[in-house]
This record gives structure tokens, C-alpha cells and sequence, in this order.
């Protein structure tokens, strides 16, 4: 079975604070991909990252940085001097290679609030 | 642009009655997808098109039924209403049906059933 947990149900910093929302996934396929999205508080979900299970890269973005660790099947993403536009919620997810489909596995979400 | 835009972005119904909500896309993808987001923000799939074929139809209740006219479109027909209806809605498109392809999301609608 396929799963994704995101333990952190919500996380409040302080602006300028780095803040780490962690991703456990379970799948039993060799090769998976791995998303984060991120709803702010108007409602849409916008498209973060995408990361396949053989790049065991890190990647930078700006502030944003993903830790892959396939040895804990863990997706990790941390903001770096968060910010208040950084308030929203964060969906990790994961989706099958191969088949027909293309279905993403959401985790439940942690709710990031960035005090001014 | 809107690149996936739904309508309405609010409906609010009562029990029974019988509701649509349309999608539309204008990025060229050829998937679409309809998800459904809870009070607990829980999100799920529930269906899913190519190039208007059904895809994926998870275990959704057969008041619900998704039309293709085209790729371009993904419309979503709600049959008698009932108060666990209320959900936001979300559509969403890809290129092609592989999993590498990232979805984008429409704005959701917020269903309310009273």
C-alpha cells in the first residue's frame, strides 16, 4: 500500500525562523515520484516541486530546500528566513510510475503560520 | 491566463438538489483530474480522464458523474445532494498520464450542502 504522513499536523515560527516540514512515504515501488504543494490561505494549490526516486539530490530553490532520503523514505522541505507569505498549508505527495494512471497520494498537511 | 479555472468558486445548496461544477484548461494537457478536498483538508482523487476517456474512477459514489465534451474540459455532475457532499472541489490537469507530470490545480470550489 502506498502512504504518506506528514506528522506535523501545524507549525508556528517566528518570521526570519527556518522551519523543516518532514514527509514519510511508504510504497513498495522501485520507482515512485515525490511532490510538495503548498495551499495558502486563499484556497489554491500550487505546484512546488517534483522529485523521482532515483535523484537523490538535494535541491535549492531560493529559500526552499528538499532533503530526499530514500534510505528513511523521508522527503523533508525546509524554508529557509521563513516568511509571512510562507503561511499556508503543505501537502506532500506521492505518485506511481508506469501504468495507466497517475494518481497522487497526499499526506495530510501541516499548517505552517509564520508570525510577524 | 487561468490555466485551470473552475466555476462557480462558491455553491451552496440543499440536500437533494442536483449540481454541476465545470473545468476547463488552457495549458494543452490531455489528463484531467477531479479531486476532493474534506473539512480536514484531506485530499483525494476521484477521477480521472484522458483525452476524454475515463482513467480512474476511485470508489465514488455513482451521484457523481464526470463528463469530458473534450481534453479541454472536465465538467462534474452531482446527483441529489447530501450534506457529506460538502467538500471543496478541485480540478486539475497534466500532460499526458505519466507521474512525472505535475499536476496544476484549479482555484477548488467550496461546495456547501445545508
Amino acid at each position: 500500500a502506498q502512504k504518506v504522513t506528514q506528522a506535523q499536523t501545524e507549525i508556528s515560527v517566528v518570521e526570519k525562523e527556518d522551519v523543516t516540514l518532514d514527509c514519510v512515504y511508504e510504497t513498495r515501488d522501485t520507482t515512485y515520484y515525490l511532490f510538495w504543494y503548498k495551499q495558502p490561505p486563499s484556497g489554491e494549490l500550487v505546484f512546488l516541486i517534483r522529485r523521482n526516486s532515483f535523484d537523490e539530490q538535494n535541491e535549492i530553490s531560493g529559500r526552499y530546500s528538499w532533503n530526499f532520503q530514500k534510505s528513511t523514505s523521508s522527503f523533508n522541505f525546509t524554508i529557509t528566513a521563513s516568511q509571512v507569505v510562507d503561511s499556508a498549508v503543505y501537502f506532500c505527495a506521492l505518485s506511481r510510475h508506469g501504468g495507466a494512471t497517475n494518481k497522487l497520494i497526499f499526506g495530510t498537511g501541516t499548517l505552517l503560520a509564520v508570525q510577524p | 491566463d487561468t490555466a485551470v479555472s473552475q466555476t462557480p468558486k462558491y455553491l451552496v445548496t440543499q440536500m437533494g438538489n442536483d449540481k454541476s461544477i465545470k473545468c476547463e484548461q488552457n495549458l494543452g494537457h490531455d489528463t484531467m483530474y477531479w479531486y476532493k478536498q474534506d473539512s480536514k483538508k484531506f485530499l483525494k482523487i476521484m477521477f480521472s480522464y484522458n483525452n476524454k476517456e475515463l482513467i480512474i474512477n476511485e470508489t465514488v459514489p455513482n451521484r457523481f458523474s464526470p463528463k469530458s465534451p473534450d481534453k479541454a474540459h472536465l465538467n462534474l455532475h452531482i446527483n441529489s445532494l447530501e450534506l457529506g457532499d460538502s467538500a471543496v472541489y478541485f480540478c486539475a490537469s497534466s500532460l499526458g498520464q505519466g507521474v512525472n507530470s505535475p499536476l496544476h490545480f484549479g482555484n477548488g470550489t467550496r461546495l456547501t450542502v445545508t
